[in-house]
């Protein structure tokens, strides 16, 4: 089974605040969980990706925590800015499949001022 | 760098029309990808070429879509004829080559509305 759930849907949250975005997949042949930062109009960017031989990798205000055993990730945005109300995608890839993404549903985040 | 570039960025067609898009990728990018997004969901794949030679294209619709990438450049995507369902809005992405090393660039994308 190749898909990725993701959860919420959507997500408002205060500015300063941490919002949290939860990832779950079945395969266990997945090697690359990058996340992408989605603005209206605007392609999916890549925000930060981690391999499942670590547990957790941060870059600045966002941090993926990983649970192999679980088969669950997820995005953490600390200091949650109005700047980062966007659509955030999870995803997976093998990497010998030639690195086609298989994304998740999307959360709508809101950062309210 | 210039990004991806996607043409038109929107079309309104009626269905059974034909529709067709186009992209140019970043230079030097091996790898190109088309996705359609339907509103509220995830990318997801059509067509993966390398080069000029098409990778994985399992889950093109074939009986009405095609997508060719002549000389291994610019690629153009083909609906037709469009139904209601193909409603979505259709992203092209290239990277310099496959695997995690190589980050997925993606374009504008195509808004399409089909009635």
């Amino acid at each position: 089974q190749q898909q990725v759930k993701q959860s919420p849907q959507s997500l408002i949250v205060q500015k300063g605040g941490i919002s949290i975005i939860n990832c779950a997949y079945e395969n266990t042949a997945f090697d690359y969980f990058p996340w992408y930062q989605q603005f209206p109009g605007k392609g999916p960017a890549l925000l930060i990706a981690i391999r499942p031989d670590v547990s957790e990798k941060k870059e600045g205000r966002f941090t993926i925590s990983f649970n192999k055993s679980a088969k669950q990730f997820s995005l953490h945005i600390m200091d949650s800015q109005p700047g980062d109300s966007a659509t955030y995608f999870c995803a997976a890839t093998i990497e010998t499949s030639g690195s086609r993404l298989t994304f998740g549903e999307g959360t709508q985040l809101t950062v309210n001022p | 760098e210039a990004g991806v570039a996607q043409s038109p960025r929107y079309k309104i067609i009626e269905k059974r029309q034909s529709v067709a898009f186009w992209c140019n990728p970043i230079s030097g990018h091996a790898t190109l990808y088309w996705y359609q997004q339907i509103l509220g969901q995830g990318p997801k794949l059509l067509i993966q070429f390398q080069n000029n030679g098409v990778v994985d294209d399992s889950q093109l619709p074939k009986d009405r879509f095609s997508a060719e990438r002549l000389k291994g450049v610019d690629s153009t995507l083909k609906i037709q004829p469009a139904k209601l369902e193909d409603s979505a809005v259709y992203l092209c992405a290239s990277s310099r080559g496959t695997g995690r090393s190589y980050e997925q660039y993606f374009g504008p994308g195509t808004r399409l509305t089909v009635t």
